[in-house]
């Protein structure tokens, strides 16, 4: 069965400092994970996803995600936070069982203070 | 191109009624998700339609929630006899294929309110 477990419900940072947001997934065959930004009053928007490639992987807006099989992780960085950065993050695990259902996290809210 | 939308974008409603919520996806998309956001969670999956497949309906919290999608294209969600615990966030996402690799498309969302 899969599930995702994002680690922080929030995360608060200082403009310019790096970003961190932890994922971790557990998923019966080799998923897919993707991280999903939504910002206040706006729809989803795909940052990023890995999908049995480069395990680094890039993203929009300076995103990027390492996916680690050995300790089941997919966590978001960004080197540098910017104060349009300020949104909610969901991290999301799919696979090929269970008809493609995919799972989202509970979500990361993360404040930008300049 | 036009995306994924929804209509209405706010629902109010009282206890005890039917609504109805509308997607409309992406032209050529065949797979079409409906998720629910509570405030402050994340979200949940409702149910899934694939093609001309049968839907994945493991989601839907109760028998008073059923979804059709039409023609493969515009889908339905309703809920019957409405409760204050309904009142969430309804989204709605398409894809272009089944696939777990696929980025799926979302629309805005129908805030359903129920008093």
């Amino acid at each position: 069965a899969q599930s995702v477990t994002q680690l922080d419900s929030h995360v608060s940072v200082s403009e310019g400092t790096p970003v961190l947001l932890r994922c971790n997934y557990s998923s019966s065959y080799s998923p897919s994970l993707f991280w999903y930004v939504q910002h206040p009053n706006k729809g989803l928007q795909l940052l990023l996803k890995y999908t049995s490639a480069a395990t680094l992987v890039k993203g929009i807006n300076g995103f990027e995600a390492e996916f680690k099989k050995s300790e089941t992780s997919f966590h978001l960085t960004k080197p540098s936070a910017h104060m349009s950065d300020a949104a909610e993050y969901f991290c999301v695990v799919s696979d090929n069982t269970g008809g493609f259902k995919t799972i989202f996290g509970a979500g990361t809210r993360l404040f930008v203070k300049a | 191109g036009a995306g994924v939308s929804q209509s209405p974008s706010n629902k109010v409603t009282e206890k005890g009624k039917d609504v109805e919520l509308r997607c409309d996806p992406i032209s050529g998309h065949t797979a079409l998700y409906w998720y629910r956001q509570s405030l402050g969670q994340g979200l949940e999956f409702l149910i899934y339609f694939q093609g001309n497949s049968a839907p994945d309906k493991s989601g839907l919290p109760s028998d008073r929630f059923s979804a059709e999608r039409t023609g493969g294209s515009v889908s339905t969600l309703t809920i019957q006899r409405t409760q204050q615990e309904d009142s969430a966030v309804y989204l709605c996402a398409s894809s272009p294929q089944r696939s777990p690799n696929n980025e799926q498309f979302f629309g805005p969302g129908t805030r359903l309110t129920v008093l």
